[in-house]
């Protein structure tokens, strides 16, 4: 079975510029999250979509926005880029079964603004 | 305010030897509580968590942690290293379930043969 699916693996932007993430999530999870880790820190969370609908929020300014689609597939946009945006954006999908959520994570876009 | 402290930012331990990660909470009510491990260039992957219930948590690869009310810790154990456990390791907590984690810093495990 795939796992979760990020694409790009890697990416250079400059500052001022818009970037789109994508995430696909392990078939049959409805459920998207997204977290933010600058290097040697861990991971920060930015949002939750659950069926298309924004679930959670994190501490993130408002250059930071997602969506989710109707096939669960995810995208993080990021405007305005700054110099702090440089890390990796971790997609994580998760199901519920029998009350226990199980969190799944993909391997990241390491994203890199110069 | 929530916070996760792990203290040592960095453990050398030799293969086969004992090992104990230090995770330190601060939180409103008992949280959800997990450990993650994290490969280079690898995703995230669950090792245990703990909601309630029995205090200590047994986990995958031969990891365990105890949870301790009194002392907001949630250390994690392993009886014998293995070189393949070299990786950076986090502690998390959540309000509920398995999502919206706050991490801590993390701390990375070198093996030495």
């Amino acid at each position: 079975d795939a796992g979760v699916t990020q694409s790009p693996t890697h990416l250079i932007k400059t500052r001022g510029q818009h970037v789109t993430l994508r995430c696909s999530p392990i078939s049959g999870h409805k459920s998207v999250s997204w977290y933010q880790q600058v290097l040697g820190q861990g991971p920060q969370f930015i949002f939750q979509y659950y069926e298309k609908e924004e679930r959670g929020r994190g501490n993130f300014p408002d250059r930071f926005s997602a969506r989710q689609f109707p096939n669960y597939s995810s995208e993080l946009n990021v405007n305005a880029l700054l110099l702090g945006d440089s890390a990796l954006y971790l997609c994580a999908s998760s199901v519920t079964t029998g009350g226990d959520e199980k969190l799944f994570f993909g391997s990241g876009t390491q994203l890199s603004v110069l | 305010a929530q916070s996760v402290t792990q203290p040592d930012i960095h453990i050398t331990v030799s293969e086969g030897a004992s090992l104990e990660l230090r995770c330190n909470y601060s939180y409103g009510a008992t949280p959800y509580l997990f450990w993650y491990v994290q490969s280079p260039g690898q995703g995230l992957q669950l090792l245990l968590k703990y909601f309630s219930g029995d205090t200590l948590v047994q986990g995958i690869k031969g990891f365990e942690a105890e949870f301790k009310r009194s002392q907001s810790s949630f250390n994690l154990r392993k009886p014998s290293v293995h070189w393949s456990d070299a990786a950076e390791y986090f502690c998390a907590v959540a309000r509920t379930g398995a999502n919206n984690l706050f991490f801590g810093t993390g701390t990375r495990l070198t093996v030495i043969p």
